[in-house]
């Protein structure tokens, strides 16, 4: 069974402009949530969906937003990039409820100049 | 103060020698995890905890949850073991919504 697949890898943007992450989730869960971690520093949560509808989100301004479509994909977009988005964006599935095991992509570093 | 604190923030060892990394919360959780994050970025989970201890080769972690606290320790050590070790929390109604501690950078040398 494929893992927890992002996409892109790696992108470069210049400030103002808008970036779309994509993941897709594990066969199977229904949850995904997102996080932003700066370099040096620990994830930080933005986002969780589950069954298309947002179920939590982070201290983030209305810049970042996202959706999750019928098959559970996620897409997490940030409009008018600034310096400081740059960072390690990840997302993680999981089934829902409190004990259940969370499982990590592998990431897609924004660099924005 | 943050929510998750980890210690050490650094920590280099000699090949073969015992690893402990400490984690300490401040919220009512519903787990702790365990993660691994190696230099290109991907996180494994390691352990997901709400109580005692678990072991899984030669990792062993523990929780105590009157204390809000736990160890991940290393046992024989390898260089193949470091990477960025990760304390995160759930807690009890934050579905998957973890808060993270800053992470311990652990260098284990042959």
């Amino acid at each position: 069974d494929a893992g927890v697949t992002q996409s892109p890898t790696h992108l470069i943007k210049t400030r103002g402009q808008q970036v779309t992450l994509r993941c897709s989730p594990i066969s199977g869960h229904k949850s995904v949530s997102w996080y932003q971690q700066v370099l040096g520093q620990g994830p930080q949560f933005i986002f969780q969906y589950y069954e298309k509808e947002e179920r939590g989100r982070g201290n983030f301004p209305d810049r970042f937003s996202a959706r999750q479509f019928p098959n559970y994909s996620s897409e997490l977009n940030v409009n008018a990039l600034l310096l400081g988005d740059s960072a390690l964006y990840l997302c993680a599935s999981s089934s829902l409820g409190s004990s259940a095991e969370l499982f990590f992509g592998e990431g897609s570093r924004l660099t924005v100049l | 103060k943050n929510e998750v604190e980890q210690s050490p923030q650094n920590l280099t060892a000699q090949e073969g020698e015992f690893i402990t990394i400490n984690c300490s919360y401040s919220v009512g959780i519903s787990a702790l995890h365990w993660l691994q994050q190696h230099p290109g970025g991907g996180i494994v989970s390691l352990f997901m905890l709400s109580s005692g201890k678990k072991k899984h080769g030669r990792l062993i972690a523990t929780i105590n949850i009157q204390e809000k606290h736990s160890s991940l320790h290393i046992t024989a050590s390898h260089p193949r073991d470091s990477a960025v070790y990760i304390c995160a929390v759930r807690s009890g109604t934050s579905g998957s919504r973890l808060t993270f501690g800053e992470g311990t950078q652990l260098t284990v040398n042959p």
